[in-house]
Parts: structure tokens; C-alpha cells; sequence
């Protein structure tokens, strides 16, 4: 298995608090990405990493904000938590880009749920 | 507009073949991946085609046409353990550019 964890794997916070998702991986693969999976919705990218400070937003940006420091760490702030970001988060990585055949190896997942 | 189309939900009886269907429209494409998901556990990857036709991996095939925009995943010799979400998911781009879009995902029950 693909060495990626994820923490916290489960946080139950109020809406207004910032929370940060962690992304730790033992591969050296330069692309990070953040997914949430939501029923009906299927896995939807949230941001992504290109390289250590390079970050681009994918298609459920808005409200989230992502840190690529280290090449090994990829952060996830929800600045502000609504009820509506509950889901089940999703850490991936991949040693080439999204377009290419890359399989992406994927973290356990992270259930937050907004009260 | 980018749009696949999966099943959401099917069902089969250990030891039979089930088809699960994908149907696609992106803006460019490059692949398509297959992946498996069973509850509450990560995405984990099946197979990559690029290629029309039809490759064989085990118990498990997946075909491609492109000309079509369409893809299955063929399961034979079902087992119990086989029950699991199926994701259809089309790369596109190149570079940082590119894009990976999943459906919605098959979720399969294997009855005995």
C-alpha cells in the first residue's frame, strides 16, 4: 500500500470554527490532491498540488483553502465550517498529473461533520 | 461541459458476470480509469484504458470505445467480497492542466 495518511480520521465540529485536515505521504509523489465524496456527488476535487507551494483550486473550491510546504504534507483549512461541508474527505496522490494515466493512491478518508 | 454516466445501483448473484456501464462527454480526453470502493474504505485503482477494446485483468475486464464515449467493467465469477462502489472516472489535458473527473460511482450488492 501507497504510504498516505490522513488525520484526524473523524472530527465533529460547530459551524464558524476553522478545521485543518492533514495529508502526510511516503512516496516522494509530487501531485497531492483533496477530494470530498458526497452520496449523489461522487468523488469532487477540491484542491490540488503540483509541487511544494504550487496549488491550483479544482471544482468545490470555494470556502477551503490548502498549504503545501513539504513535499510530504498537504493541509486542508475549511476557514470557516458550514453545515453544508460535512462529508468525507479524501486525500490522493500521484507521481504525474491529473491528465495522465497516474493512478492515484488514496489517504483512508476523514469523516468531518459540521453540527 | 464535462458528464459521465454510471448506474447508481446493481445487483448480481455470486458466481454470475456483471457489466457496469460508463458513458462520457468531456472536453478532451486522454483515459479512462476504473476504480474500486467499498464501504468506508479508500478508492483503490482497477484498471487504465487508453486504447479501444477490451483488457483482461483476472476475474475483472475493462472495455473502451471511444468513438462511443463508452466503457464497462466486466466482473465474472462474482464473489461476496466484489460487493463494492464501482467508479468511472476520464483524465483529460496534460501537464498541471489536466483534469480527472469521477461519476457518481456503481454501487454493486453480490447476493449468494
Amino acid at each position: 500500500d501507497a504510504g498516505i495518511t490522513q488525520s484526524p480520521r473523524h472530527k465533529v465540529t460547530e459551524t464558524g470554527t476553522p478545521v485543518t485536515l492533514r495529508c502526510h505521504q511516503t512516496e516522494n509523489h509530487r501531485y497531492m490532491y483533496w477530494y470530498r465524496q458526497d452520496p449523489g456527488h461522487g468523488l469532487r476535487l477540491i484542491h490540488y498540488s503540483y509541487g511544494v507551494k504550487d496549488t491550483d483550486k479544482g471544482e468545490v473550491s470555494d470556502g477551503y483553502s490548502v498549504s503545501r510546504s513539504k513535499t510530504e504534507d498537504f493541509l486542508l483549512t475549511l476557514e470557516s465550517a458550514t453545515s453544508s461541508q460535512t462529508s468525507v474527505y479524501f486525500c490522493a496522490i500521484s507521481e504525474a498529473g491529473q491528465g495522465s494515466g497516474s493512478e492515484q493512491f488514496f489517504g483512508p478518508g476523514t469523516r468531518l461533520t459540521v453540527l | 461541459g464535462q458528464n459521465i454516466d454510471q448506474p447508481t445501483e446493481m445487483t448480481a448473484t455470486e458466481g454470475a458476470i456483471v457489466q457496469i456501464n460508463c458513458t462520457y462527454q468531456t472536453s478532451g480526453f486522454n483515459g479512462l480509469f476504473w476504480y474500486q470502493q467499498h464501504a468506508g474504505e479508500a478508492p483503490t485503482f482497477l484498471s487504465y484504458n487508453v486504447l479501444d477494446g477490451l483488457e483482461e485483468k483476472g476475474r475483472f475486464s475493462s472495455f473502451l470505445s471511444r468513438s462511443k464515449g463508452y466503457s464497462y467493467l466486466l466482473l465474472k465469477e462474482l464473489q461476496m467480497k466484489d460487493s463494492a462502489s464501482y467508479l468511472c472516472a476520464v483524465t483529460g489535458g496534460s501537464g498541471n492542466t489536466g483534469k480527472l473527473i469521477f461519476g457518481q460511482g456503481t454501487t454493486l450488492q453480490v447476493k449468494p
